[in-house]
């Protein structure tokens, strides 16, 4: 299994540039996340799907959309890139609330810095 | 919203010596609480959980208690060792309509002095 992918690893844009990041994973959660990091601020959620065809903002939403194009895959797409959104960002996947594990599984990450 | 509280930002210790890091979180809905490591430039990793149901929990050199009268709760590392040396994440799960939606601490950064 090789759990949570992202591409790319990393990635330089120029302001106003757009950019799509993938996230699949292989566990067969129905819970998929997409959080960015910023040193000193932990992990914030941009967006959420809680199963394939539905999609719900988080804390930090502005700037982003998002696709679950199927139950393995969520994309974040930056349609207009801000040096604002210079972060590293983790995509997560999860079993729902109630299931007997609610442990949230990390991608290894992309590093995107916008100029 | 919710709200989690961690501290502290830094901490140093010597190897052998206890680590502790405490978080604290505003809704008081709020019922459950993990705890994330993170290596330098790797995935953030679940190392231990508790619910809201439970007071304490145990793993080996690591423990989280809960104080849901006070809303804190707090990781415990025993005899720490330098491959300890990371970022501690807390988190709690608000009641967000079955929602497994977690809200972070800003983190603690651990270093284990040989």
């Amino acid at each position: 299994n090789a759990g949570v992918t992202q591409t790319p690893k990393f990635q330089v844009l120029k302001t106003g540039q757009s950019m799509t990041l993938q996230c699949a994973q292989d566990m067969n959660h129905n819970s998929m996340y997409w959080y960015r990091q910023d040193p000193g601020m932990g992990l914030r959620l941009i967006y959420y799907s809680a199963s394939e065809g539905t999609t719900d903002k988080g804390e930090v939403p502005n700037g982003y959309n998002v696709s679950r194009l199927n139950k393995r895959e969520f994309s974040l797409r930056l349609e207009s890139a801000a040096p604002s959104q210079t972060s590293v960002y983790f995509c997560a996947s999860s079993e729902e609330v109630g299931a007997p594990s609610w442990e949230q599984y990390f991608g290894p990450g992309t590093r995107l810095t916008v100029t | 919203g919710e709200n989690v509280e961690q501290h502290p930002s830094t901490l140093s210790v010597q190897e052998g010596d206890s680590a502790v890091i405490k978080c604290t979180y505003s809704d008081s809905a709020s019922n459950y609480f993990p705890w994330y490591k993170q290596e330098l430039g790797k995935r953030p990793q679940l190392i231990i959980d508790i619910r809201s149901n439970v007071g304490e929990k145990k793993d080996q050199r690591i423990a989280v208690t809960l104080n849901k009268t006070a809303k804190h709760f707090s990781l415990h590392i025993t005899e720490t060792q330098p491959e300890d040396s990371a970022v501690y994440f807390c988190a709690a799960l608000p009641f967000s309509g079955g929602y497994n939606k977690l809200i972070f601490g800003a983190g603690t950064r651990l270093a284990v002095h040989p």
